[in-house]
């Protein structure tokens, strides 16, 4: 079975500074794909970045990365230079493919709180 | 840029009665799908739709739910006799092609009193 682990209740960083998120997962599927989503306080989830199992490159969206380490089955997500607006909570998640639909299988997630 | 719209925003539903969860997908989105996040909890798969049917459904999804796109745009989630561990916020996603990010909606919080 599929599974993320997000071992990261919560995490602190000051404005400015870069923090890591830590996701793993467990698969048996050679083709899958990895998600990051942000939650803030008021409920919505925001895609945030995308890696495919098979991408060579570590994928990039503005100030957000996926550090991917395939031989790891990890998948961490970097904020670089944090904003007080990225106080939420960060959901990592994996699309499993057992019947060709991306259903998408989440962690338990991680708290960021960025202070000034 | 096109959002995933849901209404609404917050229900509030004595036990036992039916309640109905509306969405609107992306436009040209062809796969639906429904969430759940219970209060402090992950989220949880419950259904997914495509060509009108569905494709897939958790555990979670028994027969008190339904689901359907009752014309062109809305994807609609029915639960016919809700109970109090009903209570969450359930988002509605969509995509384009099976294999492009999911979007979601901002959630319908359902209160069961």
């Amino acid at each position: 079975a599929q599974k993320i682990t997000q071992t990261q209740p919560g995490m602190f960083v000051q404005e400015k500074e870069a923090v890591t998120l830590d996701c793993t997962y467990d698969t048996s599927d050679q083709s899958y794909g990895l998600f990051w989503y942000k939650q803030p306080s008021s409920g919505e989830m925001i895609f945030l970045i995308y890696q495919g199992s098979y991408d060579e490159q570590n994928a990039t969206e503005g100030r957000y990365s996926l550090n991917f380490q395939k031989a790891r089955k990890s998948a961490n997500l970097v904020i670089s230079a944090s904003q007080l607006g990225d106080s939420a909570m960060y959901f990592c998640a994996m699309r499993v493919m057992n019947t060709g639909f991306q259903k998408l299988v989440f962690g338990t997630g991680t708290r960021l709180l960025v202070s000034p | 840029e096109p959002e995933v719209t849901q209404t609404p925003s917050h229900q509030v539903t004595q036990m036992g009665q039916e309640v109905i969860l509306r969405c609107v997908p992306i436009s040209n989105h062809l796969y639906f799908y429904w969430y759940r996040q219970i209060l402090g909890q992950k989220v949880e798969f419950l259904v997914s739709f495509y060509n009108n049917e569905i494709s897939e459904k958790s555990e979670i999804f028994d027969d008190q739910f339904s689901v359907e796109r009752p014309d062109g745009s809305n994807f609609t989630l029915k639960i016919r006799s809700t109970k109090l561990e009903d209570s969450a916020m359930y988002f509605c996603a969509s995509s384009g092609q099976f294999n492009q990010p999911q979007h979601f909606g901002d959630g319908t919080r359902l209160s069961i009193l």
